[in-house]
């Protein structure tokens, strides 16, 4: 098993551009979670995923979409990109009735 | 409010040497987690914490949950440079496991 891929692995923006960061897992697991950690800080979550179709905002959702239209994948879309969604974006899954989440290696951000 | 708490922020040992790490936490839940992260790289899951008085494991490291003082202790023992990493835990607020806040990390450093 992969677990749980990402990419890119960075990229840099400009400001008002958009793009879409992947996330992938071939675990087969139900949940799935999207989080950005800023230097020296712990994650937040922005958004996450209970299954296929259900998604739900997490604690900092604000300039962020996602969408799951299948259990493997959890796209996360930044439409307008801002300096203060420079971060290291981390996707997460989660077997359904397990308290584990599994880590993909991050994505890192900057807009300027 | 939500809030997960560490002490120190910062902590520099020397090898051979005992310490502890504390999270607080802000209000009743009795999911807690522990984990490790190397510079520039993704989240390793050390422990999982979900009753009152749980305590686990692992080599050097061993976690601790009190959910009545709503604190869980991280405790080093007889430290070793490759245990130099951020250690953060998280707290499960939801009563659906969805809903993680993390601590802003405790960043150890073990010295020759």
């Amino acid at each position: 098993n992969a677990g749980v891929t990402q990419t890119p692995k960075f990229r840099i923006l400009k400001i008002g551009q958009s793009m879409t960061l992947q996330c992938t897992q071939d675990m087969n697991h139900n949940y799935m979670y999207w989080y950005r950690q800023d230097p020296g800080m712990g994650l937040k979550l922005i958004y996450y995923s209970v299954g296929a179709g259900i998604t739900d905002k997490g604690e900092v959702p604000n300039g962020y979409n996602v969408s799951r239209s299948t259990t493997e994948d959890f796209p996360l879309r930044l439409e307008l990109a801002a300096p203060s969604q420079t971060s290291v974006y981390f996707c997460a899954s989660r077997l359904a009735g397990g308290h584990e989440q599994y880590f993909g290696p991050g994505t890192r951000l900057t807009v300027t | 409010e939500l809030k997960v708490e560490q002490n120190p922020l910062f902590l520099s040992m020397q090898e051979g040497k005992n310490y502890t790490i504390y999270c607080n936490y802000s209000t009743t839940s009795d999911r807690l987690y522990w984990y490790r992260q190397d510079p520039g790289k993704s989240l390793e899951s050390l422990f999982v914490l979900l009753s009152n008085g749980a305590v686990k494991q692992e080599g050097r490291l061993m976690a601790s949950l009190d959910t009545k003082a709503r604190l869980s202790t991280l405790h080093i023992t007889a430290a070793v440079h490759d245990l130099s990493a951020t250690y953060f835990c998280a707290v499960d607020f939801s009563y659906n496991n969805n809903d993680m806040r993390f601590g802003a990390g405790t960043r150890l450093t073990v010295k020759p």
